[in-house]
């Protein structure tokens, strides 16, 4: 099956910084989910790229979608402690059968 | 809308004995998924139910885990015997159709603890 890989596994972060994260295939992928999950949480759902270079905004989060569809990335502008959690990225098929990412583990100190 | 409703949200138990997870999806939602979440680890799919019917049953190991969702609304995941590798949270998730793209939302999970 697909694989998918996440970088950094573990990112710490002042307040106020910004930061990103990676998610690369070796194959093409047809579309790319993000979801977040807090400590002792579950994923929470937060975007989806379909298209070639596509670029999505949330408030202070920017997701992107690489021209070649092989590799996404979410990058958090002036980090809050409500950025702490972990994120994963999740390559989706056409029966909407979802593979996940390692997650990058966020830890935010004030 | 309510969330996808899991129980029980801890189970220890020891190995070799059995369990029972049971989740109930949102509302509407035709897709039913069960996740098996290692510490530090992304979820694994292990079973995919589209209403009544498996759509994808091929990282169940299927000597120990069954999953069932008859009535094509809750499901149930068993494990029989637990073995000490088994230790995880055990998510279920739905969406509203088995196809591309479609937002998966997840239950609190039940997590697992193997003695």
């Amino acid at each position: 099956g697909q694989q998918v890989m996440q970088i950094p596994q573990y990112q710490h972060v002042q307040e106020g910084e910004d930061f990103t994260t990676y998610c690369n295939s070796s194959t093409t992928l047809s579309n790319i989910q993000w979801y977040k999950q807090r400590p002792g949480g579950h994923p929470v759902f937060l975007i989806q790229l379909v298209k070639s270079g596509e670029v999505k905004k949330q408030k202070r989060l920017t997701f992107q979608f690489g021209e070649a569809k092989k590799n996404s990335s979410l990058h958090i502008t002036a980090t809050q402690t409500t950025d702490v959690g972990t994120y994963f990225c999740a390559v989706g098929d056409s029966w909407g059968k979802l593979q996940f990412g390692a997650g990058t583990q966020v830890v935010v100190t004030p | 809308e309510a969330g996808v409703a899991q129980s029980p949200r801890y189970k220890i138990i020891e190995k070799r004995q059995s369990v029972a997870f049971w989740c109930n999806p949102i509302s509407g939602h035709a897709t039913l998924y069960w996740y098996q979440q290692i510490l530090g680890q992304g979820p694994k799919l292990l079973i995919q139910f589209q209403n009544n019917g498996v759509v994808d049953d091929s990282q169940l190991p299927k000597d120990r885990f069954s999953a069932e969702r008859l009535k094509g609304v809750d499901s149930t995941l068993k494990i029989q015997p637990a073995k000490l590798e088994d230790s995880a949270v055990y998510l279920c998730a739905s969406s509203l159709l088995v196809i591309a793209g479609q937002p998966q939302h997840f239950g609190d999970g039940t997590r697992l603890s193997i003695l």
